[in-house]
């Protein structure tokens, strides 16, 4: 079975320009988590889709970040525009119904200079 | 709200054991994970703890305590490639099934 997809795994781009992220789940799974994760530290969430709804988007920067998760199954992930400190790995996983174990994707490490 | 402690870094020597705790606060406890993290890679399972007591998986086990807030991943016959971040993350059914992690523990095995 595979796991969770992310793309793409590696992004530098310059302060105020636009990026986006793509996540695909584990086919099935209902439950989807954007997570911020700097250096040191452990994963933030962001943002958590049940099936299509954003069900707990509380820490997400609404201002400059926006998330969509289509027909409840791939979702992609927006910063516009990203500043300097953006720069992080954002990992996206997936659990078969909230609260459940989360698998996650390797991530997409962004370099904003 | 929401506390979760654990030590910052640790260091072991191949072949021996170690434990690595991890202590929280939460209103809506009903879970505790275990992940583990290589560096430049994403976190993957371990262990899940919602009852008291110990599970053992291999070399890896887990315990939890709901009354002191306490758990701990004990790991055996230590190798090389358990050097690693080890995450402890709550379960929050106060808040709709959050799963809150904490800032992981880098555990360095030394030959």
């Amino acid at each position: 079975e595979a796991g969770v997809v992310q793309s793409p795994r590696y992004k530098i781009i310059e302060k105020k320009q636009p990026v986006a992220f793509w996540c695909n789940p584990i086919s099935g799974h209902n439950t989807l988590y954007w997570y911020l994760q700097n250096l040191g530290q452990g994963p933030e969430l962001l943002i958590r889709y049940e099936n299509e709804e954003a069900v707990d988007d509380s820490q997400l920067p609404k201002d400059r970040f926006s998330a969509e998760r289509l027909k409840g199954v791939d979702s992609t992930l927006k910063i516009q525009p990203a500043e300097l400190g953006d720069s992080a790995v954002y990992l996206c996983a997936s659990s078969s119904h909230k609260g459940d174990t989360q698998y996650f994707g390797p991530g997409t490490r962004l370099t904003v200079l | 709200g929401q506390n979760i402690d654990q030590p910052t870094e640790m260091t072991a020597t191949e072949g021996a054991i170690v434990q690595i705790n991890c202590t929280y606060q939460t209103s809506g406890f009903n879970g505790l994970f275990w992940y583990q993290q290589h560096a430049g890679e994403a976190p993957t399972f371990l262990s899940y703890n919602v009852l008291d007591g110990l599970e053992e998986k291999g070399r890896f086990s887990s315990f939890l305590s709901r009354s002191k807030g306490y758990s701990y991943l004990l790991l055996k016959e230590l190798q090389m490639k358990d050097s690693a971040s080890y995450l402890c993350a709550v379960r929050d059914d106060s808040s709709a099934s959050k799963i809150i992690f904490g800032s992981g523990t880098r555990l360095s095995i030394r030959p």
